[in-house]
């Protein structure tokens, strides 16, 4: 998929730094949360997901926060590399419905410099 | 790693034509999606299906679409009669069925309607 024309939010790091990208969802009854990774052509890629009775997990470099209080998810990536470069979304699912049914936020561009 | 595969990856069809978007599902995943991302636009459910019938659909999913999954292998997406609106990179998910399993997705058809 492609994201041309959606103005994203865009981060922007050097090779080898740490990535932060964040995500404010919207139903504080959703209890399921995930990171895709999308590259231009490609489908979301699955990283990493959360429940909520948690507030961190931890995967290969990359670990997901989550701040219910606040609706906020992150997602951090250690030594970021080129082929991280990828839109990323957040997606959660509300608590009751239907499973995969997801609800997508807009996405965060990240571009990583050599 | 086992992938969700859609076909064709392009389709342009002239409006008010039916067209059917394939999809072959992780071959131990039970539950099945699809998704639509309009160009510029979020990723956004439109059907789940699982056990041969829909389990929930979202307000896109009107009477101009249906799935099936004929031969026990291939899920499918039928548009009957095409719009303009339709256009959009439409993707096919599965996953396992386990609570809260994460949705793996296919790399999309990009749908042109003229």
């Amino acid at each position: 998929g492609e994201n041309v024309g959606l103005h994203l939010p865009t981060l922007s790091v050097q090779e080898g730094d740490n990535s932060i990208i964040n995500c404010a969802y919207s139903n504080s009854a959703s209890d399921y949360f995930i990171w895709y990774k999308q590259e231009s052509g490609k489908g979301p890629q699955f990283i990493i997901d959360i429940r909520s009775n948690m507030d961190k997990r931890q995967g290969q470099r990359v670990t997901v926060l989550l701040n219910k209080t606040v609706k906020h998810l992150s997602l951090q990536i250690a030594a970021t590399q080129p082929g991280d470069s990828a839109v990323y979304f957040c997606a959660e699912s509300p608590s009751g419905g239907s499973q995969g049914n997801l609800i997508f936020g807009k996405g965060t561009k990240l571009s990583v410099k050599p | 790693e086992p992938e969700v595969t859609q076909t064709p990856s392009h389709q342009v069809t002239q409006m008010g034509q039916e067209v059917i978007l394939r999809c072959v599902p992780i071959s131990n995943h039970l539950y099945f999606y699809w998704y639509r991302q309009i160009l510029g636009q979020k990723v956004e459910f439109l059907v789940s299906f699982y056990n041969n019938e829909i389990s929930e659909k979202s307000e896109i999913f009107d009477d101009q679409f249906s799935v099936e999954r004929p031969d026990g292998s291939n899920f499918t997406l039928k548009i009957r009669s095409t719009k303009l609106e339709d256009s959009a990179m439409y993707f096919c998910a599965t996953s396992q069925g386990v609570y809260n399993s994460p949705l793996h997705f296919g790399n999309g058809t990009r749908l042109t309607v003229t």
